[in-house]
């Protein structure tokens, strides 16, 4: 069975930083991309990151680029997201999900339950 | 950046079917994907590669795409699937994947 568990998340100030982390189980981890995907409070999904299976290849959305790092240890079965120079507007529920294969360019056939960033001012 | 339009909400009798509309430009010539998420759950895909489903979704959920619209179409629809409803696809041109702001299913 396919597990995404999300840990990291918590209250912030502006400014701040946190690492976001999903330990993955129940598949082979390096065979698959993995994606960051965020819900500000009543708002839609909107992506914000994804990495190849061998962490080789990284996108960012607009929003996070330069502030955001996703990275991945796949000894480990777990995947990250360092988050800095946190701004109101990055408060969210973020959620990791797996995608379809290798590739970054697919679909998100698991997510996990997501952690709260709260950013304050 | 490429754009995804949903209408923000849909209403539906039980029994009838319901259609959600992702529009995009020649959004036809892309893979579409779809989630379902309920309140306070995290999203469940219901339909990658514009219209295969995943095992454990029912028959009622279909997709198809074409043109400039993509389409999800749930068939005799129940109570339980009131949701929000996104597509997704992804956009070579910027590398980035695009989510659509999403439907809001009411069951009347």
């Amino acid at each position: 069975e396919v597990q995404l568990l999300e840990s990291g998340g918590g209250l912030v100030q502006r400014g701040g930083s946190l690492r976001l982390s999903c330990a993955a189980s129940g598949f082979i981890f390096s065979s698959y991309a993995m994606t960051w995907v965020r819900q500000a409070p009543g708002k839609g999904l909107e992506w914000v990151s994804v990495i190849s299976g061998s962490g080789g290849t990284t996108y960012y959305a607009e929003s996070v680029k330069g502030r955001f790092t996703i990275s991945r240890d796949n000894s480990k079965n777990t995947l990250y997201l360092q988050v800095n120079s946190l701004r109101a507007e990055d408060t969210a529920v973020y959620y990791c999900a797996k995608a379809g294969s290798s590739g970054v360019a697919n679909f998100l056939d698991y997510w996990g339950q997501g952690t709260l960033v709260t950013v304050s001012s | 950046s490429y754009v995804l339009t949903q209408p923000p909400s849909v209403s539906v009798a039980p029994g009838e079917t319901a259609r959600i509309t992702c529009e995009g430009n020649n959004i036809g010539s892309k893979s579409v994907h779809w989630y379902q998420q309920k309140p306070a759950q995290a999203p469940v895909m219901v339909i990658y590669y514009d219209s295969d489903r995943p095992s454990g979704i029912p028959e009622r959920f279909s997709g198809s795409n074409s043109g400039n619209t993509a389409t999800l179409t749930i068939s005799r629809v129940e109570a339980g699937d009131e949701a929000d409803y996104y597509c997704q696809v992804w956009d070579s041109g910027s590398d980035h994947q695009m989510f659509g702001g999403g439907t809001k299913l009411t069951v009347l």
